[in-house]
This record gives C-alpha cells, sequence and structure tokens, in this order.
C-alpha cells in the first residue's frame, strides 16, 4: 500500500498570499494523483487530476505540479473562500489512499 | 447534472451491521467509465477509502477493512450499497459515496455524506 504524506498539517496564510502543501508518496505514483477541497461540513471537491490538471471549474489560482513521489498544490492568491482542508489522492494502483490532509487557515 | 444520495440508518449498535445505500440520479452507474465508490471520515480525522465497485460488480476493498465490507451495484434501482459487519466506534464516521472517473483517476462527483454512529 503506497503512503501519502502530506506537509505541513496546519499552514498559517494571509488573505492574498501564496499557500504551498506538499504531498510525498512512499513509492511512485508517477502523474496519477489527485488534490481535494474540503470545506467545513462540505463534501471534498476535486480540484486537480494527473497532478496538474484542473477539474472542471476551477479557478487558475490553483495549479499542480509534481510527478513520480513529491507533489504540490499550490495557491497563488489566497481568497477568503479558500480556507479549507486539502488532501492528495494517488491511484496508481489499488487500493488507493488518501494523504493525511493539509488545513489552510487564516494567519 | 449527476447526483448522489446516501442513505441508511445513522445509529447503529455494536457488533451489528452498517448497512447504507447511494442512489444515483442524472446518470446511470452502467456507464464503462466510472466505479463507484465509498470514502468515510471519522469526526475530526482524514479521508479513509471503503472500497470501489463496477457497474458489473468486481470490486476493489481497502485490505484493512475487506473482511468485513461488501460493496455491490443494483443497477435496476440505480444505486449501489455499502454493508459493513461486526462495527465498533471506530466506525463512527461521516460516510460519503462518490464516482471514481476512470479518466481522471480521482472522484469527480460526491454525495453529501451521511452520519454513522456505533453506539449502544
Amino acid at each position: 500500500e503506497i503512503v501519502l504524506t502530506q506537509s505541513p498539517a496546519t499552514l498559517s496564510v494571509s488573505p492574498g498570499e501564496r499557500a504551498t502543501l506538499s504531498c510525498r508518496a512512499s513509492q511512485s505514483v508517477r502523474s496519477h494523483l489527485a488534490w481535494y477541497q474540503q470545506k467545513s461540513g462540505q463534501a471534498p471537491r476535486l480540484l486537480i487530476y494527473d497532478a496538474s490538471t484542473r477539474a472542471t471549474g476551477i479557478p487558475a489560482r490553483f495549479s499542480g505540479s509534481g510527478s513520480g513521489t513529491d507533489f504540490t498544490l499550490t495557491i497563488s492568491s489566497l481568497e477568503p473562500e479558500d480556507f479549507a482542508v486539502y488532501y492528495c489522492q494517488h491511484r496508481v494502483d489499488w487500493p488507493l489512499t488518501f494523504g493525511g490532509g493539509t488545513k489552510v487557515e487564516i494567519k | 447534472q449527476l447526483h448522489l444520495q446516501e442513505s441508511g440508518p445513522g445509529l447503529v449498535k455494536p457488533s451489528e451491521t452498517l448497512s447504507l445505500s447511494c442512489s444515483v440520479s442524472g446518470g446511470s452507474i452502467n456507464s464503462g467509465s466510472y466505479y463507484w465508490g465509498w470514502i468515510r471520515q471519522p469526526p475530526g480525522k482524514g479521508l479513509e477509502w471503503i472500497g470501489s465497485v463496477y457497474h458489473s460488480g468486481s470490486p476493489y476493498y481497502n485490505p484493512s477493512l475487506k473482511w468485513r465490507i461488501t460493496i455491490s451495484p443494483d443497477t435496476s434501482k440505480n444505486q449501489f450499497s455499502l454493508r459493513l459487519r461486526s462495527v465498533t466506534a471506530s466506525d463512527t464516521a461521516v460516510y460519503y459515496c462518490a464516482r471514481f472517473s476512470w479518466k481522471l483517476e480521482a472522484f469527480d462527483v460526491w454525495g453529501q455524506g451521511t452520519v454513522v454512529t456505533v453506539s449502544s
């Protein structure tokens, strides 16, 4: 089973600033990585798939990069609605797994 | 627009079986491009994949749960279900159903989630 480790656990950022979130895989997942956003009390929402492709309707301020074992989700300029928890997920093989999440909070 | 809706008891006693259904509207689970899955989230914790199933069967399960779970499609009702046997308090969670896209290799449509508490 591939383990995804996200860091930091909590990221304190001011609105308008840049946020950089990390997801590291215990073995290569090539580019088979997705990112989700979850706001309090809501279901997760798909942001990024294939490591770097934005899902339908996702603003351009969200970008993903990386391949192999190291991946990054960048939010270029945080909007108030971006404060949430973010999860990565791989599907290079079964079982798919999620990372533990990064909470982006207001500084 | 595709919509998924979970249903089932909100309270289950320890050692009993948790049974949930996910009704799919605005699309068919018979589509060959998708798997249909369950994900759960214990209170204050992260997401845990439970398992996913194709419309014709062929499920994949989380190894840590596979001895206790059955996920099966019901194409006649356009829904799929989860059965989790021998539950304990650690199975208390919000349970989500979601569509897994093979093209995206990600869950692109989610239900709103249903809270299940295991308690006597």
